[in-house]
């Protein structure tokens, strides 16, 4: 049974430019949450996608997007890179939103110089 | 919006001994309280949740207590191990207005757990 999978592991990129995360999510689940989480805290929430669409969205800018794909997997978007992007970018599956238990991925490491 | 509050922020126990971490949440509407532990450079996984109809769940070695009353909840750990050595996050999430599902998980700071064998 596969698990929550995410990509890249780590990545490295610039002030100002465009990044694009992959997750898929654990067999079965059809539910996708992005969260950021920066060193030494927890997870906060970017948003969550169901059926194709952001269902909920966290305290985030506009230069985050994201997409569900049909067969559930999920890329997260962030435009115009700013230092204070860099963190681990976790995925997180669930079956359907309302039945609570999350699991989450290995996440993505984005360092942003 | 919710908040969570965790304590404490470090916690080093004897090994064999419990330790035991408490969080409190702001608002009363939440009715989902999941507890994850997160090793070193690895995902956040859940050990164990707990829903607002109950007051407690045991699982092995690991119980999480829930005072609506009060809006905490506590995990607790006995007979601890050094693999038990981790950052543990409590979190809570309360009905969606949309009546789909639940909203967000909001975490805790986390807590830094240390076995000392």
């Amino acid at each position: 049974d596969a698990g929550v999978t995410q990509s890249p592991t780590h990545l490295i990129k610039t002030r100002g430019q465009q990044v694009t995360l992959r997750c898929s999510p654990k067999s079965g689940h059809d539910t996708v949450s992005w969260y950021q989480q920066a060193l030494g805290q927890g997870p906060q929430f970017i948003f969550q996608y169901y059926e194709e669409e952001e269902r909920q969205r966290g305290n985030f800018p506009d230069r985050f997007s994201g997409h569900q794909f049909p067969n559930y997997s999920s890329e997260l978007n962030v435009n115009a890179l700013l230092l204070g992007d860099s963190a681990l970018y976790l995925c997180a599956s669930s079956l359907k939103p309302g039945l609570y238990e999350q699991y989450f991925g290995p996440g993505t490491r984005l360092t942003v110089t | 919006g919710e908040n969570v509050e965790q304590h404490p922020s470090t916690l080093s126990v004897q090994e064999g001994d419990s330790a035991v971490i408490k969080c409190t949440y702001s608002d009363s509407a939440s009715n989902y309280f999941p507890w994850y532990k997160q090793e070193l450079g690895k995902r956040p996984q859940l050990i164990i949740d707990i829903r607002s109809n109950v007051g407690e769940k045991k699982d092995q070695r690991i119980a999480v207590t829930l005072n609506k009353t009060a809006k905490h909840f506590s995990l607790h750990i006995t007979e601890t191990q050094p693999e038990d050595s981790a950052v543990y996050f409590c979190a809570a999430s309360k009905p969606a207005e949309s009546n789909f599902g639940n909203e967000k998980l909001t975490f805790g700071t986390g807590t830094r757990l240390t076995i000392i064998p």
